[in-house]
């Protein structure tokens, strides 16, 4: 439907377990973005990569690292999570530029163990 | 640091009524303001993006407006159905592609 897409859509996982969320955008966009929304908390910006480079990160903790290999795919790698980062990851893109719409995708809802 | 404020935080109100639902922000320079969709347990749907140049964007039942100087949004919502039941997520375009979300209105629309 909008042209990006997560894979997987459920994850449950330990906390010595590691493991990776895959995004994936269609449209030709060159910025990608993680962000994180918990139970009763807002929706809140992770990481941003504009052209393959990352040029934010919202003091995320070093457990979670991203990785932007082309502007097509970005992934999230996850290592020793704790149950508090239980959520629903959204990924987005969008063009290059403060001015442009973001377009999100489904959602990955992950449980740590 | 942009926040983003949404009022009320929850709302119950019967069908075929009329409402507004709120989204303030403190910093004024933004690029759009978008309001989006949520259903439980899901993804966002985007509803209407008013860019700063707007004034007011329109879709079907759906009307949100834009009062950048005052720092302020209101979605309009007309003739309100069961089916419109979600939570409603106002989100501000900021300097180095940051979107800023307030905690939203979760909406409860019944028969």
């Amino acid at each position: 439907e909008t042209g990006v897409t997560q894979t997987p859509r459920h994850l449950v996982m330990g906390m010595t377990n590691k493991k990776s969320l895959k995004c994936e955008q269609h449209l030709g966009h060159n910025a990608m973005y993680w962000y994180k929304q918990s139970a009763k908390k807002p929706l809140e910006l992770m990481f941003v990569y504009n052209f393959k480079e990352q040029t934010e990160n919202n003091s995320v903790p070093s457990r979670f690292s991203p990785e932007c290999p082309n502007s097509s795919h970005l992934f999230l790698h996850l290592h020793t999570l704790q149950p508090e980062d239980s959520a629903l990851y959204l990924c987005a893109s969008s063009l290059s530029g403060s001015e442009y719409e973001q377009y999100f995708g489904p959602g990955t809802r992950l449980t740590v163990t | 640091k942009q926040e983003v404020t949404q009022i009320p935080a929850a709302l119950s109100v019967p069908e075929g009524e009329n409402l507004v639902l709120n989204c303030s922000f403190t910093d004024s320079a933004i690029y759009n303001l978008q309001w989006f969709r949520q259903d439980p347990g899901k993804g966002l749907t985007s509803l209407l993006l008013i860019q700063s140049s707007q004034r007011e964007q329109t879709s079907g039942r759906l009307n949100a407006s834009l009062d950048k100087s005052s720092g302020r949004s209101t979605l309009y919502i007309a003739a309100s159905q069961p089916g419109d039941s979600a939570t409603y997520l106002c989100a501000v375009y900021n300097a180095g592609n940051m979107l800023t979300f307030g905690g939203g209105t979760r909406l409860m629309v019944k028969p």
